[in-house]
């Protein structure tokens, strides 16, 4: 399987701390993207990094990629309540676009 | 228009009934996709649509049929569904069907199959 692998499975933290979230995968890829899904509804993407890429940044999110070691981290800054929600990570492998989802890390962002 | 919409929202279907979801966008994508999401997993490719022409269908039984009637529309029909097929159902598109571009995603149809 291709799919990746994330960790923490699950994280619990406070308001204003950071959360770090890492994804490892098995395959080369084109890119990989970070989406996140409030409990039950429809994923919202959150960044996209190319293979060539190594860093990049949106607002509070830092995501970093390593081809070498197949592995990515996604670090959400100074975290707030509705940062609390389930994030994935999806690489994009073929040429049609299609993304393998990771197993996810399910984070809650306490008042 | 960045909105994907999905309806209906919840289905409740017995094993012998047919039904169908839709999906539809205004963003001019001409990728669209269906995922199932079983609880605390991760979205599953059922298949894709490029340009109206189905592109991939990832080995999914033929109790699900999948129809693009145009490139705003796409329906998943259900028939003699088991109850193991109870999960999210989700819907996205993207501008190409190529790599290197995000989905968007629906809000989802949670189909429970009694």
């Amino acid at each position: 399987s291709q799919q990746g692998e994330e960790d923490p499975q699950a994280l619990s933290i406070q308001e204003g701390e950071n959360a770090t979230m890492n994804c490892s995968y098995k395959t080369s890829i084109n890119n990989l993207q970070w989406y996140r899904q409030n409990s039950g509804r429809g994923l919202v993407h959150l960044i996209l990094i190319r293979s060539n890429e190594r860093e990049k940044h949106s607002g509070r999110l830092r995501v970093t990629l390593d081809t070498s070691k197949k592995s990515s981290s996604l670090l959400i800054t100074a975290s707030r309540a509705a940062d609390t929600a389930s994030y994935f990570c999806a690489t994009d492998w073929g040429s049609q676009g299609n993304l393998i989802f990771g197993k996810g890390t399910k984070l809650s962002v306490k008042p | 228009d960045t909105e994907v919409t999905q309806t209906p929202k919840h289905l409740v279907m017995g094993m012998t009934n047919k039904k169908s979801l839709k999906c539809e966008q205004h963003m001019g994508h001409r990728a669209m996709y269906w995922y199932k999401q079983k609880a605390k997993k991760p979205p599953e490719l059922m298949f894709v649509y490029s340009y109206e022409k189905l592109s991939i269908n990832e080995s999914v039984p033929s109790r699900f049929s999948p129809e693009c009637p145009n490139s705003s529309l796409l329906n998943l029909h259900l028939h003699a569904l088991q109850p193991e097929d109870s999960a999210l159902y989700l819907c996205a598109s993207s501008q190409r069907g190529t790599s290197g571009y995000e989905q968007y995603f629906g809000p989802g149809t949670r189909l429970t199959v009694t």
